[in-house]
């Protein structure tokens, strides 16, 4: 079993649609947890990052943890055909300064106007 | 946020030739960068973890002597492709953490080996 497990899609939707992606973990000393997109042929851009269980708010995304169910999830409200893209999950204990993330294989997005 | 940049991004060689890809942080200092290797529709893959004054470590399966690391400041890390060959040709990417959960990555390296 991997240890973060993301459905890699592709999932499509119709622009103006709530998407939701997600990511499931095994390893609970897991503490932070980021959401990155990556454009085909760019490098992967940290979109947000929670800390622990709860949601986080930013613009259309929001980032929501459930540790005790080690599942993770990212919406994005009134999507976007620029929205389309891979979405990463990755997760930290955050104990020391350059750990490994842990990223999960990535979900493809395609938002149609 | 904080910004990384590599260079080039875009590099094609002949095979047998050495490639040498430079990946910086501009606003931040950072003792530990991590290369990846991504290829088409495949998720990031880890090759190794660059360290500021010591050397690299390298992830199970990846030749050491093929992929050579140089960190040699607190903001660039260096990846060589020696002697390359076709089936090296990917998508080269650097990432350099701010703390101990943020990354931030580079815009990528596209390696074309003829």
């Amino acid at each position: 079993q991997k240890e973060v497990e993301q459905d890699p899609g592709p999932l499509s939707v119709p622009e103006g649609a709530i998407v939701s992606l997600n990511c499931t973990y095994s390893n609970s000393a897991f503490q932070y947890f980021m959401w990155y997109r990556q454009y085909s042929r760019k490098g992967p851009e940290l979109l947000m990052y929670t800390y622990s269980s709860g949601n986080k708010e930013d613009g259309r995304f929001t980032a929501q943890v459930d540790k005790s169910s080690k599942y993770i999830s990212l919406f994005i409200r009134d999507s976007q055909p620029s929205d389309s893209a891979t979405y990463l999950c990755a997760m930290s204990d955050g104990v020391e300064y350059g750990n490994k993330l842990v990223f999960g294989a990535g979900t493809i997005l395609r938002v149609k106007s | 946020g904080a910004v990384v940049s590599q260079h080039p991004s875009w590099v094609i060689c002949k095979s047998g030739t050495s490639v040498k890809i430079e990946c910086r942080s501009l606003d931040f200092q950072a003792t530990t960068m991590f290369w990846y290797r991504q290829f088409p529709k495949q998720s990031l893959m880890l090759m190794a973890t660059s360290n500021e004054g010591s050397k690299a470590t390298y992830e199970q399966g990846v030749e050491k002597d093929k992929f050579l690391i140089n960190h040699a400041s607190l903001t660039l890390s260096t990846l060589t492709v020696t002697s390359a060959h076709p089936e090296d040709s990917s998508f080269y990417i650097c990432s350099a953490p701010l703390n101990s959960y943020e990354q931030y990555f580079g815009p990528g390296t596209r390696l074309t080996v003829t």
